[in-house]
């Protein structure tokens, strides 16, 4: 099982629509969890760390699950501007060494 | 002033050339990182530097050499590269938390390097 995996996509989804992606993780000691989304050819930036109570921002929600090691990022109301590559970041354990391992990436298209 | 910056945008060097890549932050932040990040692959971390001193070296080749002179800049010196080191090479930094890195990091740009 690979360390961090997501779905490559590409998600097509309508302008205004609901979309969710999950994202899995090995490490059962994983402490720290992060969605980023990097646009074309642009660096990645922080869309949000997940909590274990789940977090909200806008129409973004992250959640943690931690019995089947994966998180989730649901984006409700979709807009055009919504369209990048969404990453997940995982630290892959509770020490002071742990390692930060990033997925390869959730296309998301949103069509007009 | 953008956060992190990164110079130069694009560089392509020749197999035998020395090179240097530069990256700077202006968020007063003190935890900077080196990333990879090839086509096709997920973002690779390459070194962090913590307070100014690297704690992290994920077994990267010795033809990159890190250095970071203060908490706001950092390079990575680049000599006998191979073709297969041609990527994008990201900076970011961010504030430790406790004596741990942070991984809510800030990039910059990016270097996008091609090696010839």
């Amino acid at each position: 099982r690979k360390e961090v995996e997501q779905d490559p996509g590409p998600f097509n989804v309508p302008e205004g629509a609901t979309v969710a992606f999950n994202c899995t993780y090995s490490n059962s000691a994983s402490q720290s969890f992060f969605w980023y989304r990097q646009d074309c050819r642009k660096e990645p930036k922080l869309l949000m760390s997940v909590y274990s109570s789940g977090n909200e921002d806008g129409r973004f929600t992250a959640q943690l699950n931690r019995a089947s090691q994966y998180i989730s990022l649901l984006i409700r109301d979709s807009k055009l501007s919504d369209s990048a590559t969404y990453l997940c970041v995982v630290s892959s354990g509770p020490n002071r060494d742990d390692k930060i391992i990033f997925g390869k990436g959730t296309r998301l298209h949103i069509l007009p | 002033e953008t956060g992190v910056t990164q110079t130069p945008r694009h560089l392509v060097m020749g197999m035998t050339n020395k090179k240097s890549l530069k990256c700077e932050q202006h968020l007063g932040h003190n935890a900077m990182y080196w990333y990879k990040q090839s086509a096709k692959k997920p973002l690779e971390l390459m070194f962090v530097y913590n307070f100014k001193e690297q704690t992290e070296n994920n077994s990267v080749p010795s033809r990159f050499s890190p250095e970071c002179p203060n908490s706001s800049h950092l390079f990575l010196h680049l000599h006998t590269l191979q073709p297969e080191d041609s990527a994008l090479y990201l900076c970011a930094s961010s504030h430790p938390k406790r004596d741990r890195v942070s991984y809510e990091q800030y990039f910059g740009p990016g270097t996008r390097l091609t090696v010839t």
